[in-house]
């Protein structure tokens, strides 16, 4: 099983900074990449699923980047709220169907 | 939200004796997975289901048995369960396998505790 590698750990943002962080990933048998925000004491939820080298996807203040080709994703949040506040699950599919995870990025956003 | 309900929400139990969580999905989802997170780890793959009756291994199957007997509800079994099994376990669902490119939907997790 091939590693996914989240960084930072965790972060701690002023509010209304911008941010980002990254996933990276084996870019061989490359299929998906998947972005889940996971609030505390809640179900992980999905942000977007990347296919395609070049992939720019946006939801509101968030937007993610892939380069399958160097194998990595970056994360972008504009503008950090407190309900940003969240872990931040990337996870990289392959072309047998398995969804490996990164461990996540730990994102604490100071009011 | 989807229709993904877990049950129970926390369990605390000894060493040695069977546990069963139910993951049960109102949305017909053809695919149900159970995860297991631990701090420092990314979630981890138990088994998952593809149909009634039909189950698989994945990455962390040793010590856990699952059964799927309608579309709607989904069993995982601690067989004896350890203290290497405390953990928050997750049920999942998706349209396609392994939610290759759609996205999965989660439910809110089981707290267990093995004493």
């Amino acid at each position: 099983i091939l590693n996914v590698e989240q960084s930072p750990q965790s972060l701690h943002v002023q509010e209304g900074d911008s941010t980002n962080f990254t996933c990276s990933f084996p870019s061989s048998n490359f299929y998906a990449l998947h972005w889940y925000r996971w609030e505390t004491a809640k179900s992980p939820e999905a942000l977007f699923v990347m296919t395609l080298n070049g992939d720019e996807k946006k939801k509101g203040r968030i937007s993610a980047t892939l380069n399958t080709k160097e194998g990595y994703s970056y994360l972008y949040i504009k503008g950090s709220q407190p309900e940003d506040s969240a872990t931040y699950l990337c996870a990289r599919a392959d072309s047998n169907y398995q969804l490996i995870w990164g461990a996540g990025t730990k994102l604490i956003i100071k009011p | 939200d989807a229709g993904i309900t877990q049950s129970p929400r926390h369990k605390v139990t000894e060493t040695g004796t069977p546990v069963t969580l139910r993951c049960h999905q109102t949305e017909n989802h053809r695919y149900m997975y159970w995860y297991r997170q631990d701090p420092g780890h990314g979630l981890r793959l138990i088994h998952y289901s593809y149909g009634v009756k039909d189950t698989d291994k994945g990455e962390v199957s040793d010590g856990y048995s699952v059964s799927r007997s309608k579309t709607e509800d989904f069993l995982l079994t601690l067989e004896s369960a350890t203290s290497s099994q405390t953990s928050v376990y997750f049920c999942a669902i998706s349209e396609s396998r392994g939610g290759i490119n759609e996205k999965l939907f989660f439910g809110s997790g089981t707290q267990l505790s093995v004493l």
